[in-house]
């Protein structure tokens, strides 16, 4: 069983375009969290989400816009795609809220846009 | 969050003990050393993580020194598989902040 699962693996898309990348974890946990990780490795966090409400926001452009519709879910949208936003993007959980809770991550989403 | 250093990267002989260095010289005493690392193409998973004494579990070793400004990982018996990013991460409860990492190379 997947612990966290992102969707789809890879997306490439043209810039301008809006896309989503999905999360869902399994481990039954209250928290939540986007990282992007670009082409230098370096990953920074997102968003973080604790019981569908939003925790984090790392001064990230409003053009990204989390939801989570429950618990088990935390999904990225991204509007009007920039050349920048080419990166993987992680989504990971954890029981409880920051850094001192071991955080399970998903695989990544690997974006390219062209 | 303390900055911490690593090396950027090192060799480790495959069955051989890879010991890992992190410099974490503006650690606050509330802030703990938590170890992670990221496999090639995979998301990080969490290793260890220690306060003030050394802590042991399946995966590897940290030994934090009684100053608490350094710390060594230690994978015991290196395999292949260990072959990845190493990050030593300072947390205070807020949020993971992950810097450039060791990369580890274990040869055959």
């Amino acid at each position: 069983d997947t612990a966290v699962s992102q969707t789809p693996k890879y997306l490439v898309t043209q810039m301008g375009n809006d896309k989503s990348i999905k999360c869902e974890q399994n481990l039954g946990h209250d928290t939540m969290y986007w990282y992007k990780q670009d082409s230098k490795k370096f990953l920074k966090i997102m968003f973080s989400y604790n019981n569908k409400e939003l925790i984090i926001n790392e001064t990230v452009p409003n053009r990204f816009s989390p939801k989570s519709p429950d618990k088990a879910h935390l999904n990225l949208h991204i509007n009007s795609l920039e050349l920048g936003d080419s990166a993987v993007y992680f989504c990971a959980s954890s029981q409880d809220i920051g850094g001192l809770d071991t955080q399970y991550f998903g695989p990544g989403t690997r974006l390219t846009v062209l | 969050d303390a900055k911490t250093t690593q090396p950027p990267s090192m060799d480790c002989a495959e069955g051989r003990a890879a010991n890992l260095p992190c410099n974490h010289s503006t650690i606050s005493g509330n802030e703990y050393v938590y170890w992670y690392r990221q496999i090639h193409s995979q998301g990080p998973q969490y290793i260890i993580h220690g306060l003030k004494n050394n802590e042991t579990n399946e995966m590897a070793s940290l030994i934090i020194t009684e100053d608490r400004k350094s710390s060594t990982l230690i994978l015991p018996h290196a395999t292949l598989r260990d072959t990845a990013v190493y990050y030593c991460i300072v947390v205070n409860d807020y949020k993971l902040s992950f810097g450039a990492g060791t990369t580890v190379t274990v040869r055959a």
